[in-house]
């Protein structure tokens, strides 16, 4: 069973970068089935996808977020990172990290649990 | 972008009753790169419906999808207790995928 796991600091102080770790289990990033995402949800409001990377390290991002985003992934410990700079308030969401087959129509169909970031100084 | 409009915002509903939810978009969806999510207060969204009409693995025969173009709809045909959650769509057709702003489904 595939399992998505978040990782990284609860609370980052405004104008920092915000670093966060989604380990997998159960399934091998660089089996190249799949795209690794990103997505986050500000309190009480929708979802908004962030972007994806492949094992390959080819990256598609969110225009809206593309000049403070940086998605990488090591292949040797099965893990996909987010690196988003001089975060705001505005900032401030739950993380999700999830699984997106290559022809994106099927949908994210593996999704962590989620980890909430707070942006305050 | 394509903007996803949901409606409507909340739907009140009994057990066993039918639940349609419709979304819809700004700009054609190609190809019914639509899909449905469900969501449940503290847990991650859980995939429901993809390619519009879909069922993914694992999801009950009471949810069904149905649409094209720019109008979608999620039908629950009876409402089971653990159906009462917040459910968005999402759509793939164009970059950047986006997401509606959701339908909450509540106990009546």
């Amino acid at each position: 069973q595939v399992q998505l796991q978040e990782s990284g600091p609860g609370l980052v102080k405004p104008s920092q970068t915000l670093s966060l770790t989604c380990t997998v289990s159960g399934d091998s990033i660089n089996s190249g089935g799949y795209y690794w995402s990103w997505i986050r949800q500000h309190p009480g409001k929708g979802l908004e996808w962030i972007g994806y990377i492949y094992y390959t390290g080819t990256t598609h991002y969110n225009p809206s977020l593309k000049n403070r985003i940086t998605i990488s992934v090591d292949t040797s410990e099965n893990q996909f990172s987010l690196k988003l700079s001089s975060v705001t308030a505005a900032d401030t969401a739950v993380y999700y990290c999830a699984r997106e087959p290559l022809l994106r129509y099927y949908g994210m169909d593996v999704w962590g649990q989620g980890t909430t970031v707070t942006v305050s100084s | 972008e394509i903007v996803l409009t949901q409606s409507p915002g909340t739907l009140s509903l009994s057990p066993g009753e039918r639940a349609t939810l419709s979304c819809r978009a700004s700009q054609s969806v190609s190809s019914n790169y639509l899909t449905w999510y469900q969501q449940k207060p503290d847990q991650a969204p859980r995939l429901l419906i993809y390619g519009a009409s879909n069922r993914a693995t694992g999801i009950p025969d009471r949810f069904s999808g149905s649409g094209s173009g720019t109008d979608f709809t999620l039908t629950i045909s009876r409402l089971a207790p653990e159906d009462f959650a917040v459910y968005y769509c999402q759509q793939y057709g164009s970059s950047p995928t986006t997401f509606g702003p959701g339908t909450k489904v509540d106990i009546k």
